[in-house]
């Protein structure tokens, strides 16, 4: 059974502070690594991509991946009140034929003033 | 046009309705997704087409049929369906297999009565 697991929070960090937020994941061979954020009511929204170990940054978000620890962070420097969302990671596996996003139950973060 | 779109957002329906829900994307993506996704749960996944052919079924019941009619069309055929299968339906596409960055639509919120 492939497995994603994250804390399901709620994680709870004041305005302008570094929200982290952590994923495992079981398979060893998956390969893409993605972040989506989900606000109440709406549907997933990509935030962010990783494809190889190291650090990958996009404004305010900071994507992590260690795949010999099976690991992927997310960070969210400068917190705002708008980011307080549930966030979801989601890991892909690719047998050569077909291809499968995984989602881990995802973190709730609250954003306080 | 990076959007994919979903009609209807909201359905209601008895279990012995038919009805279907719709999905396009002009991405030019080849593979499309459907998702089920129950209140505080992560999105669950129903099907793939990969170049419009069904690639992944996962054990959906048939009272859920999905059809490809081309490469930016994707629906879902809804028949005799139970309460429990209220839920937000999603679809998702994404360009290419391998890495599979997918991006989702806003949603269908069904409720069966």
């Amino acid at each position: 059974q492939k497995e994603v697991e994250q804390n399901s929070g709620p994680l709870s960090v004041p305005e302008g502070a570094i929200a982290s937020l952590n994923c495992t994941y079981s398979d060893r061979v998956s390969q893409s690594f993605f972040w989506y954020r989900q606000y109440s009511g709406k549907s997933p929204e990509l935030i962010m991509s990783i494809y190889s170990n190291g650090d990958k940054e996009d404004g305010r978000f900071t994507a992590q991946l260690n795949k010999a620890s099976q690991y992927v962070s997310l960070l969210i420097r400068d917190s705002q009140p708008s980011d307080s969302a549930t966030y979801l990671c989601a890991v892909n596996t690719y047998t050569g034929t077909a291809s499968k996003l995984t989602f881990g139950t995802g973190t709730r973060l609250q954003v306080t003033l | 046009d990076t959007e994919v779109t979903q009609t209807p957002k909201h359905l209601v329906m008895g279990m012995t309705n038919k009805k279907s829900l719709k999905c396009e994307q002009h991405m030019g993506h080849r593979a499309m997704y459907w998702y089920k996704q129950k209140a505080k749960k992560p999105p669950e996944l129903m099907f793939v087409y990969s170049y419009e052919k069904l690639s992944i079924n996962e054990s959906v019941p048939s009272r859920f049929s999905p059809e490809c009619p081309n490469s930016s069309l994707l629906n879902l055929h809804l028949h005799a369906l139970q309460p429990e299968d209220s839920a937000l339906y999603l679809c998702a596409s994404s360009q290419e297999v391998r890495h599979n960055e997918q991006f989702f639509g806003p949603g269908t919120r069904l409720t069966v009565l």
